[in-house]
Parts: structure tokens; sequence; C-alpha cells
């Protein structure tokens, strides 16, 4: 079956860096998402990866290793408004998104 | 970027009644749209795939006759929640999608109470 995993949640200081692992496996892949999701909002693209390494995107930066199934969202410069939970989606062979359950991030002044 | 409209935003309705929710992508044409429900503190949670002049693909456990969906055209697509109750409460998703892997846009979400 196809699985994704991350943890449930994680807490940092603001100011910081933060980590969020996801690891998968998936029939197919055509790419992994981080979305980032508000609590009552829908979610909001963060990233996208589709060959191995790091993409970096100002504060926020997302890692691919293929081979490993395998991929990190790095937070850096914690600001509060940061708190929400953040996704991981693999993309299938069929072109479907395949989600995580998330990863609740509190941040702590 | 892309923007997604859905409507209504949040929807409180009687047992029993009918709600549609409307999903538009308002600048570009979406090949398909998803729909997806969200359980508080859960993940989303794909309900069926919608493409343009074809029946929606629905997942496992989802009832067709219960959530019709039409995607009349190639910016929008309906979610009819048809005789609802209580447990049909939830936060209700769509999105969209152009072609491109990447390019997966989602509405701001429909949150409907079933009274």
């Amino acid at each position: 079956g196809q699985n994704i995993d991350q943890p449930t949640e994680m807490t940092a200081t603001e100011g910081a860096i933060v980590q969020i692992n996801c690891t998968y496996q998936t029939s197919g892949f055509n790419g992994l998402f981080w979305y980032q999701q508000h609590a009552g909002e829908a979610p909001t693209f963060l990233s996208y990866n589709v060959l191995d390494g790091l993409e970096e995107k100002g504060r926020f930066s997302s890692f691919l290793s293929r081979s490993k199934g395998y991929s990190y969202l790095l937070l850096k410069e914690l600001q509060m408004k940061d708190s929400a939970s953040y996704l991981c989606a693999v993309m299938d062979s069929n072109y479907q998104l395949i989600w995580g359950a998330g990863t609740k991030l509190i941040i702590k002044p | 970027g892309a923007v997604v409209s859905q409507h209504p935003s949040w929807v409180i309705c009687k047992s029993g009644t009918s709600v549609k929710i409307e999903c538009r992508s308002l600048d570009f044409q979406a090949t398909t749209m998803f729909w997806y429900r969200q359980f508080p503190k859960q993940s989303l949670m794909l309900m069926a795939t919608s493409n343009e002049g074809s029946k929606a693909t629905y997942e496992q456990g989802v009832e067709k006759d219960k959530f019709l969906i039409n995607h009349a055209s190639l910016t929008l697509s309906t979610l009819t929640v048809t005789s609802a109750h209580p447990e049909d409460s939830s936060f209700y998703i769509c999105s969209a999608y152009s072609g491109e892997p990447y390019e997966q846009y989602f509405g701001p979400g429909t949150r409907l109470t079933v009274t």
C-alpha cells in the first residue's frame, strides 16, 4: 500500500531552526509537495521537489532523496506565524496526491 | 499564482437537506479537480477526482449517490451533498489541476455544519 509518514507534532522556539521529516512509499513518483495549513484554512503550497537535492525558497527549504524515499522541510528564523500544520504529499503515478497526516508545529516565544 | 474559489465558504443546513458547493478556477483551465474532506485534527482525505466532461472517480468508501459531482466546464466543478446528516459535517476543500504536476491549487474550503 501507499504510505506517508511524518511526525505528529513538533515544538520549536521563535528564531530557531526546525526540520520536519517525511518518508514515503508510493506507487510511482511524480514529485513531493509540502503544504502549510493554518487551523480552519485550506493548505497553501510551499514547495515541490521532483529531483534529488535541496530547493531553497527564502526561510523555507525542502530536500528530497528518491532512493531513500525521504524528504524534509527546513524552516529557518522561525516566526510565531509559522505555527501551523505542515503536510507532506507525494504525487503518484496516476497524478493523485497521497497525503501524510501532517505535522503540527508549535512555536514558543 | 493561480486562484481557485469556493462558494459558499461556510454553510449550516438541516439534516435531510442537500447542499451544493462550487469550485471555480478563476484564471486557468482545470482539466481535473479534486474534492477533499477534512475532519478536525485529521489530514485531507480524497473523496473523488472530477474530470471535465466525464464521470467523477470516487475513492473507496465514498458514496457516489450521496456526494454528487458535476464538472460541467474547465473552470467549474460542483459537489452536492444529498440528504445531509450530522456526520457529514466537515471541511470540504477542492483543488484544481491544470496538467503540470506541480500546478495543483487549493480553494479556501467550505465548512459544512449539519444540524
